[in-house]
């Protein structure tokens, strides 16, 4: 049973670019959520999808986009990179109804923007 | 908005040592969670606490819920090469839906 998977795992991308990373969720999880971990903090909550919507989200700019797709993957846009945009971005995965602890995350996609 | 203070930043410490970090909230939270993540992965839940006062194990690791409910202690007991890494304390917002994290305790283990 695979758990969350992310992919590409590393990635470099200059300002100004767009740049999309993929998650699919833990088998027989239907909810997605995606974090920002800047290097030395903990991770930040961008979003969560379910039901392929968009439920709620943490104080990122618009920039940041997402969507799920019926299978429940997901991806995380991020339009006209900053340098401040390089992190750790991770995705987690639970299943919806269940306790807010039950959820899974993946290893991480590693954006650098130069 | 909500935010989690850890201490102490960083620790060195020798192996078959016990480890003892916090994490404090300026707001009331009624569930805390302790993760641990290693270099190149994602956090992994350790402990789960649900009400205040409450103490729990997972093997050599002890988490407690402060009586407050603004703070969680973790202990880890005996420390081994392989408990080197960040741990992250977390708590629900948005109604449970997810969580905010601190900044971490960034553990190191000296053989």
């Amino acid at each position: 049973d695979a758990g969350v998977t992310q992919s590409p795992t590393h990635l470099i991308k200059t300002r100004g670019q767009q740049v999309t990373l993929r998650c699919s969720p833990k088998s027989g999880h239907d909810t997605v959520s995606w974090y920002q971990q800047a290097l030395g903090q903990g991770p930040q909550f961008i979003f969560q999808y379910y039901e392929e919507e968009e439920r709620q989200r943490g104080n990122f700019p618009d920039r940041f986009s997402g969507h799920q797709f019926p299978n429940y993957s997901s991806e995380l846009n991020v339009n006209a990179l900053l340098l401040g945009d390089s992190a750790l971005y991770l995705c987690a995965s639970r299943l919806a109804g269940t306790g807010v602890d039950i959820q899974y995350f993946g290893a991480g996609t590693r954006l650098s923007v130069l | 908005g909500q935010q989690l203070n850890q201490s102490p930043q960083s620790m060195f410490i020798q192996e078959g040592e016990d480890v003892s970090m916090n994490c404090t909230s300026s707001s009331i939270f009624n569930t805390w969670l302790w993760y641990k993540q290693d270099p190149g992965e994602g956090p992994v839940l350790l402990i789960a606490l649900y009400k205040a006062g409450e103490l729990t194990s997972n093997g050599r690791l002890t988490a407690q819920f402060g009586i407050t409910r603004k703070d969680s202690f973790l202990n880890i007991s005996a420390s081994i090469p392989s408990d080197v890494g960040i741990y992250f304390c977390a708590g629900p917002f948005n109604y449970g839906q997810n969580f905010v994290f601190g900044p971490g305790t960034r553990l190191s283990v000296l053989p």
